[in-house]
């Protein structure tokens, strides 16, 4: 079955830096890509759509320049939290969407646990 | 090697029962999720076990053993709203989300 993966699986940095997260398809193309921000809640956040080649599209309440997403290639997403925060700890998930798989299917990647200290 | 399996695809009637399986096999294990997933919509949260039995929620109740690598999901008197993908995904001993392909649910009147 189609894989996703993050990188790296867990970080810790320090308040004032910027982590930079990569998201993977690993055996196809997604040309639409998207992050996620669990809470303790275990609720999914939906942060960002991106799309390859295109500006991501964010959802209400997220800034833009604080959660900076790159959808360089299809097979390669990245969001960097810049200007980290206590408050940016959480667990952030991406998802691929594999365009030659039913329509609206996503892959999950296994996330990326921040802690800003 | 890590791996979560559920079914791709199941049917039921409207107002009937349904039990969507999910068998996992992970380094260690903190936790089950199951999320609901519409299409084009971003997953909604279900569930969490982490003790072995059952969670009653409304009309979903998720179960859980840990001895046997297995969760299911039960949804009573479904209604066509619950068509959907179902998500099943474990919290490995490493915190990283081990994900079931998902299993759509088709509701026939």
């Amino acid at each position: 079955g189609a894989v996703v993966s993050q990188h790296p699986s867990w970080v810790i940095c320090k308040s004032g830096t910027s982590v930079k997260i990569e998201c993977r398809s690993l055996d196809f193309q997604a040309t639409t890509m998207f992050w996620y921000r669990q809470f303790p809640k275990q609720s999914l956040m939906l942060m960002a759509t991106s799309n390859e080649g295109s500006k991501a599209t964010y959802e209400q309440g997220v800034e833009k320049d604080k959660f900076l997403i790159n959808h360089a290639s299809l097979t390669l997403s990245t969001l960097t939290v810049t200007s980290a925060h206590p408050e940016d700890s959480s667990f952030y998930i991406c998802s691929a969407r594999d365009p030659e798989g039913d329509a609206g299917k996503q892959y999950f990647g296994p996330g990326t646990r921040l802690t800003v200290t | 090697g890590q791996n979560i399996d559920q079914p791709t695809e199941m049917t039921a009637t409207e107002g009937a029962i349904v039990q969507i399986n999910c068998t996992y096999q992970t380094s260690g294990f903190n936790g089950l999720f199951w999320y609901q997933q519409h299409a084009g919509e971003a997953p909604t949260f279900l569930s969490y076990n982490v003790l072995d039995g059952l969670e009653e929620k409304g009309r979903f109740s998720s179960f859980l053993s840990r001895s046997k690598g297995y969760s299911y999901l039960l949804l009573k008197e479904l209604q066509m709203k619950d068509s959907a993908s179902y998500l099943c995904a474990v919290r490995d001993s490493n915190y990283q989300l081990i994900w079931g392909a998902g299993t759509k649910l088709i509701i026939k009147p």
